[in-house]
Protein backbone atom coordinates (compact mmCIF):
# COMPACT_ATOMS: atom_id res chain seq x y z
CA UNK A 1 0.00 0.00 0.00
CA UNK A 2 1.57 3.42 -1.12
CA UNK A 3 2.54 5.75 1.93
CA UNK A 4 1.68 9.51 1.73
CA UNK A 5 2.61 11.93 3.35
CA UNK A 6 1.12 15.49 3.86
CA UNK A 7 1.32 19.19 5.81
CA UNK A 8 0.05 18.32 9.09
CA UNK A 9 -1.12 21.79 9.00
CA UNK A 10 -2.43 24.88 7.09
CA UNK A 11 -3.99 28.20 7.59
CA UNK A 12 -5.67 30.47 5.24
CA UNK A 13 -8.12 33.37 5.02
CA UNK A 14 -11.39 33.44 3.29
CA UNK A 15 -11.72 34.01 -0.04
CA UNK A 16 -8.00 32.39 -0.98
CA UNK A 17 -7.52 29.37 -2.95
CA UNK A 18 -5.69 26.81 -0.91
CA UNK A 19 -3.75 24.28 -2.07
CA UNK A 20 -2.98 21.22 -0.24
CA UNK A 21 0.15 18.34 -1.80
CA UNK A 22 0.25 15.25 -1.12
CA UNK A 23 3.19 12.85 -1.51
CA UNK A 24 3.13 9.23 -2.56
CA UNK A 25 6.44 8.07 -3.95
CA UNK A 26 5.58 4.13 -4.17
CA UNK A 27 2.21 4.83 -5.96
CA UNK A 28 1.86 1.81 -7.78
CA UNK A 29 0.34 1.50 -11.66
CA UNK A 30 -3.32 0.94 -10.48
CA UNK A 31 -3.67 3.33 -7.43
CA UNK A 32 -6.34 5.66 -7.90
CA UNK A 33 -5.71 9.11 -5.46
CA UNK A 34 -8.64 9.95 -3.42
CA UNK A 35 -9.20 13.44 -0.61
CA UNK A 36 -11.37 13.15 1.67
CA UNK A 37 -12.55 15.70 4.43
CA UNK A 38 -13.78 15.52 7.93
CA UNK A 39 -15.42 17.79 10.27
CA UNK A 40 -15.04 17.66 13.82
CA UNK A 41 -17.24 14.32 15.43
CA UNK A 42 -18.19 13.87 11.78
CA UNK A 43 -17.67 10.86 9.49
CA UNK A 44 -15.00 12.05 6.31
CA UNK A 45 -16.88 12.89 3.27
CA UNK A 46 -15.34 11.87 -0.07
CA UNK A 47 -14.00 15.01 -2.00
CA UNK A 48 -12.54 14.43 -5.05
CA UNK A 49 -10.73 10.92 -6.94
CA UNK A 50 -8.05 10.96 -9.91
CA UNK A 51 -5.77 8.85 -11.30
CA UNK A 52 -4.06 11.71 -13.86
CA UNK A 53 -3.93 14.93 -15.12
CA UNK A 54 -6.28 17.27 -13.87
CA UNK A 55 -9.52 16.23 -12.45
CA UNK A 56 -12.36 18.99 -11.25
CA UNK A 57 -15.68 19.06 -9.72
CA UNK A 58 -17.94 21.58 -7.89
CA UNK A 59 -15.77 21.33 -5.21
CA UNK A 60 -12.50 21.38 -6.18
CA UNK A 61 -9.65 20.25 -8.43
CA UNK A 62 -7.01 17.78 -8.39
CA UNK A 63 -3.72 17.65 -10.11
CA UNK A 64 -1.80 14.92 -10.33
CA UNK A 65 1.80 15.53 -12.88
CA UNK A 66 2.93 12.90 -14.84
CA UNK A 67 5.11 11.21 -12.57
CA UNK A 68 1.86 10.76 -10.09
CA UNK A 69 4.58 10.83 -7.32
CA UNK A 70 2.30 13.63 -5.60
CA UNK A 71 -0.86 14.90 -6.23
CA UNK A 72 -2.64 18.64 -5.35
CA UNK A 73 -5.97 19.32 -3.79
CA UNK A 74 -6.93 22.99 -4.74
CA UNK A 75 -10.20 24.52 -3.19
CA UNK A 76 -11.38 27.98 -4.61
CA UNK A 77 -12.12 30.78 -2.28
CA UNK A 78 -11.89 28.75 0.78
CA UNK A 79 -14.49 30.28 3.47
CA UNK A 80 -15.03 29.34 7.38
CA UNK A 81 -16.94 26.08 6.98
CA UNK A 82 -13.43 24.53 4.56
CA UNK A 83 -12.41 24.17 7.89
CA UNK A 84 -11.70 20.78 8.54
CA UNK A 85 -8.92 17.39 7.91
CA UNK A 86 -8.08 16.69 4.38
CA UNK A 87 -7.13 13.62 3.79
CA UNK A 88 -5.37 12.16 0.58
CA UNK A 89 -5.63 8.15 0.13
CA UNK A 90 -4.23 5.92 -2.92
CA UNK A 91 -5.76 2.94 -3.63
CA UNK A 92 -5.67 0.64 -6.34
CA UNK A 93 -8.71 -1.62 -7.73
CA UNK A 94 -8.66 -4.77 -9.25
CA UNK A 95 -8.93 -8.90 -8.17
CA UNK A 96 -8.38 -9.05 -4.36
CA UNK A 97 -9.23 -5.80 -3.21
CA UNK A 98 -11.28 -5.63 0.06
CA UNK A 99 -11.91 -1.74 0.25
CA UNK A 100 -8.70 -1.51 2.71
CA UNK A 101 -8.38 2.66 2.85
CA UNK A 102 -5.52 3.70 4.99
CA UNK A 103 -6.25 7.03 6.39
CA UNK A 104 -2.95 8.99 7.35
CA UNK A 105 -2.82 12.07 10.25
CA UNK A 106 -4.42 14.67 7.38
CA UNK A 107 -4.02 18.63 6.82
CA UNK A 108 -5.64 20.18 9.16
CA UNK A 109 -7.08 23.65 7.44
CA UNK A 110 -7.70 26.86 9.41
CA UNK A 111 -9.12 29.00 7.61
CA UNK A 112 -9.50 32.75 9.52
CA UNK A 113 -11.81 35.43 8.43
CA UNK B 1 -27.07 13.58 5.01
CA UNK B 2 -24.86 10.91 3.16
CA UNK B 3 -27.63 8.06 3.75
CA UNK B 4 -25.45 5.83 6.53
CA UNK B 5 -27.20 6.33 9.82
CA UNK B 6 -25.50 4.99 13.16
CA UNK B 7 -26.91 5.29 16.71
CA UNK B 8 -26.05 6.13 18.67
CA UNK B 9 -24.44 9.12 18.40
CA UNK B 10 -22.78 9.03 22.13
CA UNK B 11 -22.67 6.30 24.49
CA UNK B 12 -21.34 5.88 28.00
CA UNK B 13 -20.52 2.19 29.23
CA UNK B 14 -18.71 0.80 32.05
CA UNK B 15 -15.87 -2.09 31.42
CA UNK B 16 -18.42 -4.53 32.32
CA UNK B 17 -20.86 -3.58 30.13
CA UNK B 18 -22.41 -4.78 27.31
CA UNK B 19 -23.71 -2.52 24.27
CA UNK B 20 -24.07 -2.70 20.79
CA UNK B 21 -23.86 0.02 18.03
CA UNK B 22 -25.81 0.12 15.09
CA UNK B 23 -25.20 1.29 11.50
CA UNK B 24 -27.68 1.70 8.78
CA UNK B 25 -27.24 2.42 5.16
CA UNK B 26 -30.02 3.35 2.20
CA UNK B 27 -27.64 3.64 -0.48
CA UNK B 28 -27.94 -0.16 -2.32
CA UNK B 29 -24.58 -0.60 -1.33
CA UNK B 30 -23.02 -4.38 -1.30
CA UNK B 31 -20.27 -3.36 1.60
CA UNK B 32 -19.41 -2.10 5.07
CA UNK B 33 -17.10 -1.06 6.94
CA UNK B 34 -16.29 -0.14 10.82
CA UNK B 35 -13.66 2.47 11.49
CA UNK B 36 -12.23 3.68 15.22
CA UNK B 37 -10.78 6.75 15.37
CA UNK B 38 -9.28 7.68 18.82
CA UNK B 39 -7.88 11.27 19.65
CA UNK B 40 -5.41 12.95 17.62
CA UNK B 41 -4.81 9.13 15.46
CA UNK B 42 -5.86 8.36 12.34
CA UNK B 43 -9.04 6.38 11.45
CA UNK B 44 -8.41 2.66 11.62
CA UNK B 45 -10.08 -0.17 9.76
CA UNK B 46 -11.95 -2.87 12.32
CA UNK B 47 -13.99 -4.63 10.00
CA UNK B 48 -15.06 -5.00 6.23
CA UNK B 49 -18.09 -7.04 5.13
CA UNK B 50 -18.98 -7.73 1.65
CA UNK B 51 -22.47 -9.36 0.86
CA UNK B 52 -22.78 -9.87 4.49
CA UNK B 53 -19.89 -12.07 4.28
CA UNK B 54 -16.45 -10.62 6.78
CA UNK B 55 -13.35 -10.47 4.63
CA UNK B 56 -11.61 -8.29 6.54
CA UNK B 57 -10.65 -8.27 10.42
CA UNK B 58 -7.83 -5.85 11.17
CA UNK B 59 -6.65 -7.75 14.36
CA UNK B 60 -9.34 -6.65 16.42
CA UNK B 61 -9.58 -7.79 19.92
CA UNK B 62 -12.90 -10.52 20.60
CA UNK B 63 -13.96 -7.96 22.97
CA UNK B 64 -15.60 -6.24 19.56
CA UNK B 65 -18.13 -8.09 17.39
CA UNK B 66 -19.27 -7.39 14.57
CA UNK B 67 -22.91 -8.71 13.03
CA UNK B 68 -24.34 -8.27 9.99
CA UNK B 69 -27.26 -9.60 9.20
CA UNK B 70 -28.22 -8.44 5.80
CA UNK B 71 -26.47 -5.53 3.59
CA UNK B 72 -28.03 -2.44 4.72
CA UNK B 73 -27.09 -3.26 8.45
CA UNK B 74 -24.47 -3.79 10.31
CA UNK B 75 -23.50 -3.76 14.17
CA UNK B 76 -20.90 -3.68 16.95
CA UNK B 77 -21.06 -5.13 19.69
CA UNK B 78 -19.30 -4.50 22.99
CA UNK B 79 -18.12 -6.26 25.42
CA UNK B 80 -16.07 -5.76 28.78
CA UNK B 81 -14.21 -2.79 27.07
CA UNK B 82 -11.12 -1.18 28.30
CA UNK B 83 -10.52 2.64 28.58
CA UNK B 84 -8.36 2.87 25.68
CA UNK B 85 -11.54 1.91 23.59
CA UNK B 86 -12.95 5.30 24.13
CA UNK B 87 -12.91 6.52 20.92
CA UNK B 88 -14.74 7.83 17.54
CA UNK B 89 -16.62 4.65 15.65
CA UNK B 90 -17.61 5.33 12.52
CA UNK B 91 -19.64 2.99 9.98
CA UNK B 92 -19.47 2.94 5.96
CA UNK B 93 -20.27 1.69 3.03
CA UNK B 94 -19.75 1.39 -0.29
CA UNK B 95 -20.79 -0.25 -3.48
CA UNK B 96 -18.54 -2.38 -3.83
CA UNK B 97 -15.37 -3.14 -1.65
CA UNK B 98 -12.85 -1.45 -4.25
CA UNK B 99 -10.66 0.89 -3.03
CA UNK B 100 -11.24 3.35 -5.69
CA UNK B 101 -14.94 2.76 -4.81
CA UNK B 102 -15.81 6.18 -2.71
CA UNK B 103 -17.01 4.97 0.95
CA UNK B 104 -19.83 7.21 2.64
CA UNK B 105 -19.51 7.26 6.18
CA UNK B 106 -22.10 7.84 8.84
CA UNK B 107 -21.68 10.29 11.10
CA UNK B 108 -20.24 8.43 13.95
CA UNK B 109 -20.82 6.81 17.98
CA UNK B 110 -18.83 8.94 20.71
CA UNK B 111 -17.89 6.11 23.04
CA UNK B 112 -16.71 6.77 26.78
CA UNK B 113 -15.46 3.80 28.41
CA UNK B 114 -15.00 4.23 32.13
Amino acid sequence: LAKTTQPISMDSYEGQEVNITCSHNNIATNDYITWYQQFPSQGPRFIIQGYKTKVTNEVASLFIPADRKSSTLSLPRVSLSDTAVYYCLVGAHGSGNTGKLIFGQGTTLQVKP
Amino acid sequence: ETGVTQTPRHLVMGMTNKKSLKCEQHLGHNAMYWYKQSAKKPLELMFVYNFKEQTENNSVPSRFSPECPNSSHLFLHLHTLQPEDSALYLCASSQDPGREETQYFGPGTRLLVL
